[in-house]
């Protein structure tokens, strides 16, 4: 069974520090791995995904992640954060052979200090 | 274009009572997923659609949930005999059919159901 570990409850960040959230997955084979922001009252959006190639993935708004199978991470990071990019963050897996459906961590809040 | 759309955005109900709620999904999207946010469990599967194909209901909690996707597009998600622990927010999303690029799911803004 698919399951994702994010560490960090909260994370608090002061705004323009660089900032990186923790995500360990647990899967059999090479799973889809996506990193989706929520904002208070808002939906899921997704920032960047993972299917294949090159670890390093680039995301919307500045975000990007790496992908490093020895350890079963997909951790997300951001070199400068900005005030508006106080939200919660989910890491997600998902496997073709199980219809795609998304197993979520549960969620590190950032909070962006002035 | 427009997104997943759901509706109502907000529901409180009495315990007992039934609830539907609605999921439309982006316009050619094949697969369509039902998960529910609560506090207690985080986000979790609750059904997923993919075409005509029989949907994997493995995620319910209970047999007082059930869904149902008509014509393949709008889905109806019911919970019968709503108890306190089924508050939640219930999100829909949709992705196009697997195979045909990105399998990204695109999630509507969801239901915010009270079970008073």
């Amino acid at each position: 069974a698919q399951s994702v570990t994010q560490p960090d409850i909260h994370i608090t960040v002061s705004e323009g520090a660089s900032l990186e959230l923790r995500c360990n997955y647990s899967y059999g084979a090479t799973p889809y791995l996506f990193w989706y922001v929520q904002s208070p009252g808002q939906g899921l959006q997704l920032l960047l995904k993972y299917f294949s190639g090159d670890t390093l993935v680039q995301g919307i708004k500045g975000f990007e992640a790496e992908f490093k199978r020895s350890q079963s991470s997909f951790n997300l990071r951001k070199p400068s954060v900005h005030w508006s990019d106080a939200a919660e963050y989910f890491c997600a897996v998902g496997a073709q052979a199980a219809g795609n459906k998304l197993t979520f961590g549960g969620g590190t809040r950032v909070l962006v200090k002035p | 274009g427009a997104g997943v759309s759901q509706s109502p955005s907000n529901k409180v109900t009495e315990k007992g009572k039934d609830v539907e709620l609605r999921c439309d999904p982006i316009s050619g999207h094949t697969a369509l997923y039902w998960y529910r946010q609560s506090l207690g469990q985080g986000l979790e599967f609750l059904i997923y659609f993919q075409g005509n194909s029989a949907p994997d209901k493995s995620g319910l909690p209970s047999d007082r949930f059930s869904a149902e996707r008509t014509g393949g597009s709008v889905s109806t998600l019911t919970i019968q005999r709503t108890q306190q622990e089924d508050s939640a927010v219930y999100l829909c999303a949709s992705s196009p059919r697997p195979g045909q690029g990105s399998v990204e799911q695109f999630f509507g803004p969801g239901t915010r159901l009270t079970v008073l």
